[in-house]
């Protein structure tokens, strides 16, 4: 059981570039989220996902693009790389919302850095 | 939207007990209080969570008020590996309970020194 898994661990980009990371976690959880965290600051989430094939904005949606295509998997897209992206990005799940606010899983980050 | 409200930096002293307070004016009937750990590079762990009362495990303790517009999150006997940044969340979770607005905030940096 490796819980949350992110891919891949660090990544270096130029700006107006795209790429994807990838979320994986195998607890069978319905609840999945992006998550950025600038130095110093805490947790902001961009997109969440309450199911397989939906998603929804968060706090901070901008620049970035979101699939949950099947349910162990949650995809970040950035389409134009800019500077101000530059963030350490979590992903979490969490096994449903229905009680109360279900203990979120988080993973291991992703360190991405665009110049 | 319950905003939550928590000192930006601790210090102790290894084998203290630590308290963290969390005020939470708006809370709402539904909302559970949680809290977590992040060490630097990781993401965050959940440590403990409640909805009135005391609540107890094997790693802290949550003190929640009647009136629930606070809680304090207490560490007993401290060590170095405790030396981390606790966030306090406020929330029912689920579309309704609005997850789009769930906010960590900058957190309570703790530093445990020897």
């Amino acid at each position: 059981n490796a819980g949350v898994t992110q891919t891949p661990k660090f990544r270096v980009l130029k700006t107006g570039q795209s790429m994807t990371l990838l979320c994986a976690q195998d607890m069978n959880h319905e609840y999945m989220y992006w998550y950025r965290q600038d130095p110093g600051m805490g947790l902001r989430l961009i997109h969440y996902s309450v199911g397989e094939g939906t998603t929804a904005k968060g706090e901070v949606p901008d620049g970035y693009n979101v699939s949950r295509l099947k349910k162990q998997n949650f995809l970040l897209g950035l389409e134009s790389a800019a500077p101000s992206q530059t963030s350490v990005y979590f992903c979490a799940s969490t096994l449903n919302a229905g009680r109360g606010a279900d203990t979120q899983y988080f993973g291991p980050g992703t360190r991405l850095t665009v110049l | 939207l319950a905003k939550t409200t928590q000192p930006i930096s601790m210090d102790s002293y290894e084998g203290q007990e630590v308290n963290i307070t969390c005020s939470h004016n708006n809370i709402a009937t539904n909302d559970y209080i949680t809290w977590y750990q992040q060490f630097p590079s990781q993401g965050p762990r959940f440590i403990i969570q409640g909805y009135k009362t005391k609540v107890t495990n094997e790693v802290a303790s949550l003190f929640i008020p009647a009136d629930r517009k606070s809680s304090t999150l207490s560490l007993p006997r401290v060590s170095l590996s405790d030396t981390a940044v606790y966030y306090c969340l406020v929330g029912a979770g689920g579309v309704s309970g609005g997850y789009n607005k769930l906010i960590f905030g900058a957190g309570t940096r703790l530093a445990v020194h020897p």
